[in-house]
């Protein structure tokens, strides 16, 4: 089955810099790749995806990239700020309802 | 409506005790799917149901029990549990089959005593 690495598990970042996440898949035929936020005592909250036909996405400070030739996509965050903060999973799926996530990333964003 | 509904929020049990999860979307979507999360942990998928038919049980031991009454409702009935079992049970939705939008409730924290 799918295999998806995520790194770093912890991250800290001063608020207006950008923290990146990145995340490694095993499996060729994963074709949806979406990220979630999830704060302390929350839901997991869908925040951005991309299909494998994209290479980049972007929707206002956040940015997904997909490289598909070496199976890594990654979560750009620019301008941070302290509501930024939460664990952040990357995940990928074929078309089989299976969602592979990773293991979480916990981004603090310092004020 | 863009929202799937748990209930209840939080459950306290003992290991003898039987008791059900509930979770509603009217979003239209065909699939839905129980997870369960320990914390700090990623969520980890237990069941999928798709067009109301069970199409993916992640080897889950029999104390949990899925049931789909229709394509709005999912339950996760709960009997015999164990301490480990203590959790934050996620509902999810997505459109169908072809890799759709996943969508969370906001869960249900089960303790078992």
């Amino acid at each position: 089955g799918e295999n998806v690495e995520q790194h770093p598990s912890t991250l800290s970042v001063q608020e207006g810099d950008s923290a990146v996440i990145k995340c490694t898949y095993s499996d060729s035929a994963s074709n949806y790749f979406p990220w979630y936020k999830q704060e302390l005592g929350k839901r997991p909250q869908l925040i951005i995806d991309i299909r494998s036909n994209v290479g980049e996405k972007k929707d206002q400070r956040i940015a997904v990239t997909l490289n598909k030739t070496a199976k890594h996509f990654s979560l750009h965050i620019t301008e941070t700020q302290p509501e930024d903060s939460a664990v952040y999973f990357c995940a990928a799926t074929d078309n089989f309802n299976k969602f592979y996530f990773g293991s979480g990333t916990k981004l603090n964003v310092k004020p | 409506d863009t929202e799937v509904t748990q209930t209840p929020k939080h459950l306290v049990m003992g290991m003898t005790n039987k008791k059900s999860l509930k979770c509603e979307q009217h979003m239209g979507h065909r699939a839905m799917y129980w997870y369960k999360q320990k914390a700090k942990k990623p969520p980890e998928l237990m069941f999928v149901y798709s067009y109301e038919k069970l199409s993916i049980n992640e080897s889950v031991p029999s104390r949990f029990s899925p049931e789909c009454p229709n394509s709005s409702l999912l339950n996760l009935h709960l009997h015999a549990l164990q301490p480990e079992d203590s959790a934050l049970y996620l509902c999810a939705s997505s459109q169908d089959n072809q890799a759709g939008k996943l969508f969370f409730g906001s869960g249900t924290q089960l303790s078992v005593l």
